[in-house]
């Protein structure tokens, strides 16, 4: 998505940490969520943070926010091959618009290696 | 098993043909979601339906529409297929309200998608 920017690929290896990052243009997002797209299914929700906080652990995850410079990133703890998959951070809209759909960044394709 | 059922999982048409794509949200949810997944755009929103109305479009061409029924399960309609329309159709549904945006928690759950490939 034009408002949200990620790196398209990242490679590690198995039991490294993985480092996704994103940069968003519009702040006024209350929650920002990372969503996991593994092959050939869906997205689902992996984690989430409250935008008044500037990091939230959630066992291996730890996501990291910097509203000033609106920046968020994810970062994995002893990377496994089951979370290779596309990872995608997404701040929903704006309060001005009447939906409140997420707008994707392109993803990043983490590729976890043996 | 997100909850969010998607039909047909494949689907192969010509250009120039019309197809449709169902969803049925999770139980209780009343908004609906539809995207758009392909190499070159990413993944991007089309439209949202909440309790049978229509609340907010992204880049939804005119060729397409769509429609939530009173059963709450929503329907993509693809129209004048072109060789670009191929790619990954996703519902997803949530049980957040419009309007309030991004003040509310809002997690969306993801159908398996429908793959339509035009040729």
């Amino acid at each position: 998505g034009e408002d949200v920017e990620q790196s398209l690929f990242l490679s590690v290896r198995e039991g490294d940490s993985s480092v996704i990052n994103c940069t968003y243009t519009d702040s006024s997002s209350t929650y920002l969520y990372w969503y996991k797209q593994e092959p050939g299914a869906g997205l689902q929700l992996l984690t989430y943070i409250f935008s008044n906080m500037d990091m939230k652990q959630d066992q291996r995850l730890t996501v990291l926010l910097n509203k000033k410079d609106k920046h968020l990133s994810l970062r994995i703890a002893d990377t496994q091959t089951g979370d290779s998959a596309i990872y995608f951070c997404a701040p929903p809209r704006g309060r001005n618009n009447a939906g409140n759909m997420l707008t994707f960044g392109g993803g990043t394709r983490l590729m976890v290696k043996p | 098993d997100s909850g969010v059922t998607q039909t047909p999982k494949h689907l192969i048409t010509a250009t120039g043909q019309r197809v449709t794509l169902r969803c049925s949200p999770r139980s209780g949810d009343l908004s609906v979601y539809w995207y758009q997944q392909s190499l070159d755009q990413g993944l991007q929103f089309l439209i949202q339906y909440y309790n049978g109305e229509e609340r907010a479009k992204g880049n939804i061409l005119e060729r397409f529409s769509a429609q939530q029924f009173p059963d709450l399960h929503s329907e993509l309609n693809l129209s004048s297929l072109e060789l670009g329309d191929s790619a990954l159709y996703f519902c997803a549904s949530s049980v957040a309200p419009p309007g309030l945006a991004s003040n509310l928690y809002n997690e969306q759950f993801f159908g398996p998608g429908t793959r339509l490939t035009v040729l």
